[in-house]
């Protein structure tokens, strides 16, 4: 079945390092990919998303690329901020017409003045 | 108020009470979503409502109940709920139940005793 896996966190990076949460995935048919993020005590907020092969995704700085050779998702940003502290989630759309999101485990993401 | 709220935003139940989780869409969207997210599994849909009706049913135990009177709102009935029940519970929308994009609410955090 459809899958999405996601490297284990938790990440702790310093203020303004480079930031990249792998993500690839296992799917039947052409999925769309996201990325969603949640913050402390909230739910997830959509960051970014790609619906076919090639297409880029970004949003306040991040960055993540479809790539159907390698069926991979992976999110990136050139200088991380201690706000971007939060969980990030990568997701697809699974088959079928039935709106179902299949995530990933989701990635930790800790920044340090 | 605008997007996706959700209330209550936190609850505590005992296991033999009956209590419901409110959802309602300020965006105008046609499909609604519950899902449940525990610590240290990805989340997990559970319901999909598109025009009012089920559309997916993952395999969720009978002591959760969804409920959708209008495409506005979404609620989830709970009743003789189990310790290991104690999650986030999250509802999203999306304008269609397709591959469209799926907006989150806060979410309500659940704890059974």
């Amino acid at each position: 079945g459809d899958s999405v896996t996601q490297m284990e966190g938790p990440v702790t990076l310093s203020e303004e390092a480079f930031l990249t949460i792998n993500c690839t995935y296992t799917a039947t048919g052409y999925p769309s990919l996201f990325w969603y993020v949640q913050y402390p005590g909230e739910g997830l907020q959509l960051l970014l998303k790609a619906t076919k092969a090639d297409d880029k995704g970004s949003n306040k700085g991040f960055e993540a690329t479809y790539r159907k050779e390698t069926t991979s998702f992976h999110l990136e940003k050139g200088s991380v901020q201690v706000s971007d502290s939060a969980v990030y989630f990568c997701a697809l759309t699974g088959s079928g017409n039935t709106g179902k999101l299949i995530f990933g485990q989701g990635t930790t993401l800790q920044v340090k003045p | 108020e605008t997007g996706v709220t959700q209330t209550p935003r936190h609850l505590v139940m005992g296991m033999t009470n009956k209590k419901s989780l409110k959802c309602e869409q300020h965006l105008g969207h046609n499909a609604m979503y519950w899902y449940k997210q525990s610590a240290k599994k990805p989340l997990e849909l559970m319901f999909v409502y598109s025009l009012e009706e089920r559309v997916e049913n993952n395999s969720v135990p009978s002591r959760f109940s969804p409920e959708c009177p209008n495409s506005s709102h979404l609620f989830l009935h709970l009743h003789t709920l189990q310790p290991e029940d104690s999650a986030l519970y999250l509802c999203a929308s999306s304008h269609d139940s397709l591959t469209d994009t799926q907006y989150f609410g806060p979410g309500t955090r659940l704890t059974v005793l």
